[in-house]
């Protein structure tokens, strides 16, 4: 079975910054299973990329995401208030434990 | 647009029974995986089960496996988890959502709490 590790638990950035987004998986899988989610407090979790890279429907351009194997990435480029949240990455049937962003 | 709304939850006592639904629209139900994610007060996202567009294959998380029954009823649009022998462990808020390899949309979840 297949872990999946974020990191940071916590990562505390302001407005403007970009942010980087880390989650490691215990063993090399296919791009085409990795997303990512974000969920606001209060909120269900809302899909912002699939196969690794591809953002889902609406989500705006700051987002990117990247990797292989054991390796992926999500990056915001220019963080703006609505994106403090809670990031999860996902594999098949296993998630991160999450990566929280909070504001510095 | 895609819509999922759950129902169904609520307090119920340890060895207890409860049955959510989770009502589909704006997209060919039956054209589609469904799964049941839960999670815990403050905690992270747990999948729970999930289940082939007819319906012939199902799979559980072990920690639910015996306990939860998915189901599904193409032509009401609708998809249902049956929870018996509740521990206070499994008190969650209970999300349906649709699944390609990942799972989008989610519903709004409802939340289930397991206690005496």
């Amino acid at each position: 079975e297949i872990v999946l590790t974020q990191s940071p638990g916590t990562l505390s950035l302001s407005p403007g910054e970009r942010a980087t987004l880390s989650c490691r998986a215990s063993q090399s899988l296919s791009s085409d299973y990795l997303a990512w989610y974000q969920q606001k407090p209060g909120q269900a979790p809302r899909l912002l990329i699939y196969g690794a890279s591809s953002r889902a429907t609406g989500i705006p351009d700051r987002f990117s995401a990247s990797g292989s194997g054991t390796d992926f990435t999500l990056t915001i480029s220019r963080l703006e208030p609505e994106d403090f949240a809670v990031y999860y990455c996902q594999q098949r049937v296993t998630f991160g434990g999450g990566t929280k962003m909070e504001i510095k | 647009q895609e819509q999922l709304v759950e129902s169904g939850g609520g307090l119920v006592k340890p060895g207890g029974s409860l049955r959510l639904s989770c009502a589909a629209s704006g997209f060919t139900f039956g054209d589609y995986y469904m799964g049941w994610i839960r999670q815990a007060p403050g905690k992270g996202l747990e999948w729970v089960s999930y289940i082939s567009s007819s319906g012939s294959s199902i799979y559980y998380a072990d920690s639910v496996k015996g306990r939860f029954t998915i189901s599904r009823d193409n032509a009401k649009n609708s998809l249902y988890l049956q929870m018996n022998s509740l521990r206070a462990e499994d008190t969650a808020v209970y999300y349906c959502a649709k699944m390609a390899i990942w799972f989008d949309p989610w519903g709004q979840g409802t939340l289930v709490t397991v206690s005496s």
